[in-house]
């Protein structure tokens, strides 16, 4: 079976700063990897997703994650960060069977940006 | 183009009473997830339907828990003889056919069992 483990559950950063929300997966076989983010009163939001093609993936909002197979990570990383990104993150694993794949979620990381 | 809808937004139910839960995915996904989101447990798959292979139920809690597609499109999930436990957001999504392709989420039903 498949498990995520995010490392902190609220994470303050200030406006401009470096924002990095780690992610820890386990996995018996190659994963899919994906991050996800969550406004408040709203469904989940793809940020970028890993799928056994290139290890640093960019996605959506200036974000980006880099599998790491040594370390079993996926941490998702912004440069500056925006009073807009504040919300909930959650890192997600699949491990497709078929034609579809369910994802096992972590805890989430609830980002606070502060000016 | 319209994303994934779901109906109601909130309900509020007695203890004991059964309710439905609906779904109505992207046009043209064939692949249909349900998943729960509550405090204690946190995200946790229920169930998904790809296509016209039999369900993969192994996510449902308990058999009071149940969900149906018809037609290949509109879902429909079944809680009977609800429990307080049962309260949670209930998120759907759907995604095109294929292991990688990314599940697009609803915005959830926020079901609350007095």
């Amino acid at each position: 079976a498949q498990s995520v483990t995010q490392l902190g559950s609220h994470v303050s950063v200030s406006e401009g700063a470096l924002v990095l929300l780690r992610c820890n997966y386990s996995s018996s076989v190659p994963p899919y990897l994906f991050w996800y983010v969550q406004y408040p009163n709203q469904g989940l939001q793809l940020l970028l997703k890993y799928t056994s093609a290139a290890t640093l993936v960019k996605g959506i909002n200036g974000f980006e994650a880099e599998f790491k197979k040594s370390e079993t990570s996926f941490h998702l990383t912004k440069p500056s960060a925006h009073m807009s990104d504040a919300a909930e993150y959650f890192c997600a694993v699949s491990v497709p069977t078929g034609t579809a794949s369910k994802l096992t979620f972590g805890t989430g990381t609830r980002l606070q940006v502060t000016l | 183009g319209a994303g994934v809808s779901q109906s109601p937004s909130n309900k509020v139910t007695e203890k004991g009473k059964d309710v439905e839960l609906r779904c109505d995915p992207i046009s043209g996904h064939t692949a249909l997830y349900w998943y729960r989101q509550s405090l204690g447990q946190g995200l946790e798959f229920l169930i998904y339907f790809q296509g016209n292979s039999a369900p993969d139920k192994s996510g449902l809690p308990s058999d009071r828990f149940s969900a149906e597609r018809t037609g290949g499109s509109v879902s429909t999930l079944t809680i009977q003889r609800t429990q307080q436990e049962d309260s949670a957001v209930y998120l759907c999504a759907s995604s095109f056919w294929g292991a990688r392709e990314t599940q697009y989420f609803g915005p959830g039903t926020r079901l609350l069992v007095l």
